[in-house]
């Protein structure tokens, strides 16, 4: 059964830091992309970065290139978003989800998400 | 970036009826298009790929069609369970932009 499990979440300070982790298991996950998808309550789905979990291949939304960073850890089967210097529209859900196309480049071309888990929720406010 | 636009942005409608979601991209996408179901305190379901692909387990009353910039989901006979918001998302670009949603709700 694919399970991803997202943690980290909580309140924040404008300007400052978070690292949001994601426990992925069930599938073989070196196949596939693993992305961040945020979603601020009530509020429309943004994709936010993705990673090829085999090849280490990253992409960012506009919106958080050169705040963001992706990263896994294939030892711990892992996913992790660091989010630096946020603001205030940067409060959302994030939710961790399994793409769908297999060997993809996250960085050339699209994906969807086939499974997601239950967010992490992010505030940033003074 | 590639926009995706719904309409409408809220549809009533009754159970058995038939109900037609548009979404149009702002350049081609050919046929990389997906549509998702999400409900109040879930995370979204993915039920279509490739403008037209019935994800496995998605009932058969959900179809998918369109290629280029204008997209349909139709479901042919709205179930109770079916009131839900409704996405599409083109993953034409690695920027994988959705559309504002549909809320799906009861007369």
């Amino acid at each position: 059964e694919v399970q991803l499990e997202e943690s980290g979440g909580g309140l924040v300070q404008p300007g400052r830091s978070l690292r949001l982790s994601c426990e992925v298991s069930g599938f073989t996950f070196e196949d596939y992309g693993i992305h961040w998808v945020r979603q601020v309550p009530g509020k429309g789905l943004e994709w936010v970065s993705g990673i090829s979990w085999k090849s280490g291949n990253t992409a960012y939304a506009d919106f958080v290139k050169g705040r963001f960073t992706i990263s896994r850890d294939q030892a711990k089967n892992s996913l992790y978003l660091q989010m630096n210097s946020l603001k205030t529209e940067d409060t959302a859900l994030y939710y961790c989800a399994k793409g769908s196309i297999v060997a993809i480049t996250v960085a050339i071309r699209g994906d969807l998400f086939d499974f997601w888990g239950q967010g992490t929720m992010v505030t940033v406010s003074a | 970036d590639i926009e995706m636009t719904q309409s409408p942005s809220t549809l009533s409608a009754s159970v058995g009826d038939r109900v037609t979601i548009t979404c149009r991209a702002s350049q081609t996408i050919t046929d990389w298009l997906a549509w998702y179901q999400q409900k109040p305190g879930k995370a979204p379901k993915l039920l279509i790929y490739r403008a037209s692909g019935l994800e496995t387990g998605v009932p058969s009353r959900f179809s998918g069609s369109g290629s280029g910039t204008e997209f349909t989901l139709t479901i042919s006979s709205l179930q109770p369970d079916d009131f839900a918001t409704y996405y599409c998302q083109q993953y034409y670009t690695y920027s994988n932009t959705f559309g504002q949603g549909t809320k799906l709700e009861i007369k």
